[in-house]
């Protein structure tokens, strides 16, 4: 199936670490989301965007929506051991012919106390 | 809690057998999405139903299949069940065609 192309993979970081990671499309987009997996649980909504530009924030994570708008980025600042998990980017074109959210592969991020 | 709920929460079941999953969507939602999770192919989007109609499909397998009923419950059934039909089954619910999509917390489909 299409997916997006998510970068890093995986990250392994000492808590209070800074955390950078994105996502990239060969096709446009009109929206980008930016979900967080525990183990065992279903995705949760951290941020979304709608617009090229945007940059949004929700506490210590800020997400932006690249100006091409084929690319979405996700930023955690002091990251702490709760942040754990799978980062997924998801995004959605309105119109074309798959008009469903696109999921990309995912970043596990891993924090050491 | 995202009041998105599915049950079961595991499945154990044999080659060839049929299971139905149930998902719940959060109160006042009319979007119900079904997702499958498995370590090769990540989060695919199978299929959307909206109010009671289908609305997009995506890699649904012809051996499963969707509904939503009047009070906006959603069922998936897997069919003819193969080994690689195991994974993780995620149904998300949202206020009608947004992308803000709630989670439930998933079935674990194994079939042995």
């Amino acid at each position: 199936g299409q997916q997006l192309n998510q970068s890093p993979q995986s990250m392994f970081i000492q808590e209070g670490e800074d955390v950078s990671m994105n996502c990239t499309s060969s096709s446009i987009f009109n929206t980008w989301l930016w979900y967080k997996q525990d183990p065992g649980e279903g995705p949760v909504l951290l941020i979304a965007l709608y617009k090229a530009g945007e940059l949004t924030s929700n506490g210590r994570l800020t997400a932006q929506f690249g100006i091409t708008r084929k690319d979405s980025f996700l930023n955690i600042s002091a990251s702490i051991p709760s942040d754990v998990g799978i980062y997924f980017c998801a995004g959605r074109f309105y119109g074309g012919a798959t008009n469903k959210l696109i999921f990309g592969t995912g970043t596990l991020l891993a924090v050491q106390p | 809690d995202s009041g998105v709920t599915q049950t079961p929460k595991h499945l154990i079941t044999a080659t060839g057998q049929r299971v139905t999953l149930r998902c719940s969507p959060r109160s006042g939602d009319l979007s119900v999405y079904w997702y499958q999770q498995s370590l090769d192919q990540g989060l695919q989007f199978l299929i959307q139903y909206y109010n009671g109609e289908e609305r997009a499909k995506g890699n649904i397998l012809e051996r499963f299949s969707a509904q939503q009923f009047p009070d906006l419950h959603s069922e998936l059934n897997l069919s003819s069940l193969e080994l690689g039909d195991s994974a993780l089954y995620f149904c998300a619910s949202s206020v009608a065609d947004s992308d803000e999509q709630f989670f439930g917390p998933g079935t674990r489909l194994t079939v042995l």
